[in-house]
């Protein structure tokens, strides 16, 4: 089946800092979006991004399907960003997401 | 809107109990699904749902059961707990199989 790696798999910043977290895929996908769990555990949908980039505030994503990986920019850091951020993806005639391992992000004050 | 809703939030089971958890969705989303979420692995997928009458097996289908009545209900059967269970059991649900997923609170199970 498709792999989908995540990097860096934690991931350490000062409040206000900038970073850049990373998705890569196995195979040619119709279907990319990025998630955010917080330290209460809820699942939130940032982007649906198969191709192209998106921003929303300070976030924004760029997926390259030709090259197979898709970033996450995150700007301009806060503490409520901590938690746990997930990258899936869907292959062509799979009706299902896979999910990455997840990259730890925590933002200390 | 509710969004996507499961209960109970907390549940523990002794070896061998049955039980289920509930999912209901109020955006007429036709495509809905159960994940697990176990440390250090991210989120399986448990089975899945395509439209009412409709289900499939995902990546670890084994110990769970499913069936999708209606397009609002998608709830997991447990039919022996088994310590192997103990997990963060979540449901998803979209309008369909390719679009933007939206997920439930998510049950925190503990088998013993």
């Amino acid at each position: 089946g498709i792999q989908v790696e995540q990097s860096p798999p934690d991931l350490i910043l000062q409040e206000g800092a900038n970073s850049t977290l990373r998705c890569n895929f196995s195979d040619s996908v119709n279907n990319l979006q990025w998630f955010h769990q917080n330290p209460w555990g809820q699942l939130i949908n940032l982007f649906y991004i198969p191709s192209g980039t998106k921003q929303n505030g300070r976030l924004s994503a760029t997926t390259v399907a030709t090259e197979r990986y898709s970033l996450l920019y995150i700007s301009s850091s806060q503490t409520t960003d901590s938690g746990v951020y997930f990258c899936a993806v869907q292959i062509q005639g799979a009706q299902k997401l896979v999910f990455g391992q997840g990259t730890r992000l925590t933002i200390n004050p | 809107n509710a969004g996507v809703t499961q209960t109970p939030k907390f549940q523990v089971l002794k070896t061998g109990q049955s039980m289920t958890l509930q999912c209901a969705q109020d955006m007429n989303h036709e495509y809905m699904s159960w994940y697990r979420q176990d440390p250090g692995m991210g989120l399986r997928l448990i089975h899945y749902s395509v439209g009412a009458g409709i289900t499939d097996q995902g990546e670890v289908p084994n110990g769970y059961n499913v069936s999708r009545s209606t397009t609002e209900d998608f709830p997991l059967r447990l039919l022996s707990a088994a310590p192997s269970q103990t997990s963060v059991y979540f449901c998803a649900s979209s309008y369909s199989w390719h679009t933007e997923a939206f997920f439930g609170q998510g049950t925190r199970l503990t088998v013993v």
